[in-house]
Order: C-alpha cells, then sequence, then structure tokens
C-alpha cells in the first residue's frame, strides 16, 4: 500500500536554530510533495508546493528563505525551517500526491520551539 | 482563493446518535473534496473522499456534496466517544494540487 513517512515525529528546538524534516513516500510515486503547517487553535496552511519538473511555489507568507525544500526525487522531499522562533511553531504535515486524486498525508512533525 | 467554512466550531452527541458537520465553500472550482479526522495530538486520518455531487459513504461516515449550494457535509452514523476528535474538510482542484483546509469542527462523543 501506498504511505508517507516523516520523521522526526517529534522534535524540540532553541529559538534561533534551524530544524530540517523529511517526507519518504513509499509504495507510489510522488510527482508533487506539499508541506502545511498547523499551528496551536489554527488549520492547516499551505507553506509550498513542489511538484517534479517545476519550479517549488511558495504561498504567500512563506518564503524559499525560511522554508528551503529539496525535491531530489519521487519518493522524497525535506524542508528545513530556519532560524526557528516561537511562531514556528506546530505540526509540519507532508502530502504526497500521485495522480488526479491521491493524496496520502504523512503523520506530521511536531516542532516545538523554546 | 476558495475559502472554506466550518460549522458547527464543537459539537457533542451521545453515543449512538448521528453526527453532522458542514462545510461551505466560496466557489465551485474544486472538484475534490475530503474529510479529514485529527485527534489530539496526532497526524490527519483520512475519513472520505468526494468528487462528483452525491452521496459517498465509508463504513460509518457519509459524504455529501452539492456543489450549486457551495456545500459539503459529514455524517458520522453510530459516533464512539472514540470518533471524538476534531474533523476538517479539504477541496482542492485537479492539477492544482493545493488543498485548502477549514478551521474544524471538534467532535465529542458522550457514552
Amino acid at each position: 500500500g501506498a504511505l508517507v513517512y516523516q520523521y522526526p515525529r517529534r522534535t524540540i528546538c532553541k529559538s534561533g536554530t534551524s530544524m530540517r524534516m523529511e517526507c519518504q513516500a513509499v509504495g507510489f510515486q510522488a510527482t508533487s510533495v506539499a508541506w502545511y503547517r498547523q499551528s496551536p487553535q489554527k488549520t492547516f496552511e499551505l507553506i509550498a508546493l513542489s511538484t517534479v519538473n517545476s519550479a517549488i511555489k511558495y504561498e504567500q507568507n512563506f518564503t524559499q528563505e525560511k522554508f528551503p525544500i529539496s525535491h531530489p526525487n519521487l519518493s522524497f522531499s525535506s524542508m528545513t525551517v530556519l532560524n526557528a522562533y516561537l511562531e514556528d511553531r506546530g505540526l509540519y504535515l507532508c502530502g504526497a500526491r500521485t495522480g488526479r486524486d491521491t493524496q496520502y498525508f504523512g503523520p506530521g512533525t511536531r516542532l516545538l520551539v523554546l | 482563493q476558495q475559502k472554506v467554512q466550518q460549522s458547527p466550531e464543537s459539537l457533542t452527541v451521545s453515543e449512538g446518535a448521528m453526527a453532522s458537520l458542514n462545510c461551505t465553500f466560496s466557489d465551485g472550482t474544486s472538484d475534490n473534496f475530503r474529510w479529514y479526522r485529527q485527534h489530539s495530538g496526532k497526524g490527519l486520518e483520512v475519513l472520505v473522499s468526494i468528487f462528483s455531487d452525491g452521496e459517498k459513504e465509508e463504513g460509518r461516515f457519509t459524504a455529501h456534496l452539492n456543489r450549486a449550494s457551495l456545500h459539503v457535509s459529514l455524517h458520522i452514523r453510530e459516533p464512539q466517544p472514540s470518533d471524538s476528535a476534531v474533523y476538517l474538510c479539504a477541496m482542492s482542484n485537479t492539477g492544482n494540487y493545493k488543498y485548502v483546509f477549514g478551521a474544524g469542527t471538534r467532535l465529542k462523543v458522550i457514552a
């Protein structure tokens, strides 16, 4: 079956430091990977969408300088939160998609910033 | 950009009673609708995907979509305390690959 793994599942970093999270698609080819963030008491916001053979598209309020993303092949993507501060805490979700309607979400990486 | 409103914000039902959750959206461009559930501290669990007007059932979960009225609902038959969670609707357009999420409905099922 199709699965999406994310790691770490939970991490703590000091304010001002950076944290890298990874997303692995198993059992299918992730032609696009979307990264979302759920901040405390909020719903999921799309950070950026990475599609094979296309440039990574960042949503308003999110930048490559802050959230650089790598999508080197059809099964793996990573995103780094650079210079993390309190407002960056939350659950980061990776959604890997193949085809028209098949999107699989990972369990998320929960980031705590001290 | 598509906007999604979920109602109610919170809902308490007794075990065994039907639970109904609603989403309205701002325009009819989306063609891919999903209901997810998120237990406290966990990731997303997909419940039902629906792509055309009408009804789609997955076990105890039934989604109804009416794009003309910009509305999609989720009905949970015989809810149990373990169904207590935040329920999120999300939608996207084919080829867009971007999901827009509602703010969620917090469901509590009491025994």
